[in-house]
């Protein structure tokens, strides 16, 4: 089945920098890769995606790169602010059973200070 | 409230009791699941229902019981639960059939086993 492994586990960074959080996935498969994002005791909400007929998506400071070759895809926050900070997950669309199905990686606390 | 809605938002039980938390979606969508969210494995999937019929069962003990009486309504019923049953359990809906699926979660509700 698919394995998605999500890196740094934590990041911290100045207002006004940007952070990265990189994903990789193992079933070659999948083509669908949504970035969620989670604020501290709030559901997990879609945030950006791609597909995979697409190297890289951009929603004003967030963009998305996706390498399917090497099966990984990055998340990019630029100019970051404090309401930036929470959660963020990423996950891969692969196909499961009878069905298709999300699997996440386990998450990036961002924390972002003033 | 629109989208996904998830009651009761905060259970306390025993591990005796029999408790059961309701999931419903006002979006159309034709698949539900069930995550468990704790701090030590983020957004583990339990179940997954496409058009009702139950397609994953991720290996969850049978001390968890979904039902799905209808694509818009999931239900997990819980019993002889144990104190690292505690967490915060998502649902989460989405159309099925492309495999370009955004899933929509709800609220959650914080479950706590004494």
């Amino acid at each position: 089945g698919e394995n998605v492994e999500q890196h740094p586990s934590t990041l911290s960074v100045q207002e006004g920098d940007s952070a990265v959080i990189k994903c990789t996935y193992s079933d070659s498969a999948s083509n669908y890769f949504p970035w969620y994002k989670q604020e501290l005791g709030k559901r997990p909400q879609l945030i950006i995606d791609i597909r995979s007929n697409v190297g890289e998506k951009k929603d004003q400071r967030i963009a998305v790169t996706l390498n399917k070759t090497a099966k990984h895809f990055s998340l990019h926050i630029t100019e970051t602010q404090p309401e930036d900070s929470a959660v963020y997950f990423c996950a891969a669309m692969g196909y499961r059973n009878s069905g298709y199905a999300l699997n996440f990686g386990k998450g990036t606390s961002l924390l972002v200070t003033p | 409230e629109t989208g996904v809605t998830q009651t009761p938002r905060h259970l306390v039980m025993g591990m005796t009791n029999k408790k059961s938390l309701k999931c419903e979606q006002h979006l159309g969508h034709n698949a539900m699941y069930w995550y468990k969210q704790s701090a030590k494995k983020p957004l583990e999937l339990m179940f997954v229902y496409n058009f009702k019929e139950q397609t994953e069962n991720n290996s969850v003990p049978s001390r968890f019981s979904p039902e799905c009486p209808n694509s818009s309504h999931l239900f997990l019923h819980l019993h002889t639960l144990q104190p690292e049953d505690s967490a915060l359990y998502l649902c989460a809906s989405s159309q099925e059939g492309t495999g370009y699926n955004e899933q929509f979660f709800g609220p959650g509700t914080r479950l706590t086993v004494l």
